[in-house]
């Protein structure tokens, strides 16, 4: 159980285009998602808290308007970046929290790898 | 915000013996400590976490250790396996607050066989 999927798992887009990457959790609801982004061999940077039905929470330095986030149900949050430049090349990693209670894992997604030429 | 900082970043040890991750925390109101492992290209998964109202916490070869007064947790790996080799990160979260997790830098462990 507690199987989050993210789509696509790669994608490669010329610069200026947006992209869409699609968070689901399969099994289970999730109230609440997170978005995170990845350098190679560094941490997972929190980008924003996605709650469905009401507006993200962002980092400090995370631009909104460049990094769109719906939450429209309670199975699928939607990360899109852009205007996508080649600095925000990078791996994004969502993860789902069970909804309800005071248990507070986070299951991952499998990540979605963003190239930007 | 919460600021995580973890250390060794890597790690290497035989076969056999013990592995040691540290992590400190800047915000005292952190109360919920998971350590994630993720191997190459995969995702992170949950291996132990820790509330604060404990201070250890075991699970067969793994264990956590949580300081609430200095404010730092470890990670003890005992009896090491090549397949315990990856990327380990630690991360406080305020549980009902938000929940969000703030990672530390990660640490590379390599097994040596």
């Amino acid at each position: 159980g507690a199987v989050v999927s993210q789509h696509p798992s790669w994608v490669i887009c010329k610069s200026g285009t947006s992209v869409k990457i699609e968070c689901r959790s399969l099994d289970f609801q999730a109230t609440t998602m997170f978005w995170y982004r990845q350098f190679p061999k560094q941490s997972l940077m929190l980008m924003a808290t996605s709650n469905e039905g009401s507006k993200a929470t962002y980092e400090q330095g995370v631009e909104k308007d460049k990094f769109l986030i719906n939450h429209a149900s309670l199975t699928l949050s939607t990360l899109t970046v852009t205007s996508a430049h080649p600095e925000d090349s990078s791996f994004y990693i969502c993860s789902a929290q069970l909804a309800g209670g005071s248990y507070n894992e986070q299951f991952f997604g499998p990540g979605t790898r963003l190239t930007v030429l | 915000g919460e600021n995580v900082e973890q250390h060794p970043s890597t790690l290497s040890v035989q076969e056999g013996d013990s592995a040691v991750i540290k992590c400190t925390y800047s915000d005292s109101a952190s109360n919920y400590f998971p350590w994630y492992k993720q191997e190459l290209g995969k995702r992170p998964q949950l291996i132990i976490d820790i509330r604060s109202n404990v201070g250890e916490k075991k699970d067969q070869r793994i264990a956590v250790t949580l300081n609430k007064t200095a404010k730092h947790f470890s990670l003890h790996i005992t009896e090491t396996q090549p397949e315990d080799s990856a990327v380990y990160f630690c991360a406080a979260s305020m549980m009902l607050m938000g929940n969000q997790f703030y990672f530390g830098t990660g640490t590379s462990l390599t097994v040596i066989p």
